[in-house]
């Protein structure tokens, strides 16, 4: 069973609107969760890190929330750009272990 | 600086026919490497990693294998490849704060 559950699976929304993706998890103990965009045929590219103690980070339009009580994150998009089109993942890392657990991602479309 | 690269970028093989991926990092020693295998909708599947030279660790049974002959080099290869070895392969380093990834080989077996 997969430890990273990220929802919507796809998104569209038109550009200029805001947009939240979802990432749940079950990674225990948990170290650190990181949120990168992948843009088709690219490596995916960082956007935040947090750890357990962090709540929130931004970078730029992009501000990730993290609630380790529930085990809930969401990445929330300000503004979207067309530029934002890409498949955004969800990535926890456990304290031990060289393991890295992956959502399958959220594939967000943004329109004109 | 911190900088890991992948080659070749793209590649089309007929079955049967080997595979060698090549991954190096720069501006560290004595990385965690990972080669993963992504599937439209299916996310990252981890292959391999090796947490040092000579060392590997494959995490399902496959057409491939891998090698780190070098601190900062890490080889996926295939003697054989199969019609279901086409994908998208990605290396990737962890680093102490992040996860650095390589650009990513497009492989098509036809």
């Amino acid at each position: 069973k997969n430890q990273v559950e990220q929802s919507p699976q796809s998104l569209i929304i038109l550009e200029g609107k805001n947009c939240t993706l979802q990432c749940n998890y079950t990674v225990s103990p948990f170290s650190n969760l990181r949120w990168y965009k992948q843009d088709t045929g690219r490596g995916p590219v960082s956007l935040t890190i947090m750890t357990f103690s962090e709540n929130t980070k931004s970078n730029g339009r992009y501000t990730a929330t993290l609630d380790a009580d529930t085990k809930q994150s969401s990445l929330h998009i300000t503004a979207s750009q067309l530029s934002d089109s890409a498949s955004y993942i969800c990535v926890v890392s456990p304290q031990t272990g060289y393991a890295l657990n992956f959502g399958k991602g959220t594939s967000l479309l943004v329109t004109p | 600086s911190q900088t890991i690269h992948q080659w070749p970028a793209t590649l089309v093989q007929p079955v049967g026919s080997p595979l060698s991926l090549e991954c190096t990092v720069e501006g560290t020693s004595n990385p965690n490497l990972y080669w993963y295998r992504q599937a439209a909708g299916r996310g990252l599947q981890l292959l391999f990693y090796s947490v040092g030279i000579g060392q590997i660790s494959s995490e399902v049974p496959q057409n491939l294998s891998a090698s780190r002959p070098q601190d900062r080099q890490f080889i996926l290869s295939s003697k054989k490849l199969l019609l279901s070895d086409s994908g998208f392969y990605l290396c990737a380093w962890k680093g102490r704060n992040t996860i650095y990834f390589g650009e990513g080989s497009w492989l098509t077996v036809v």
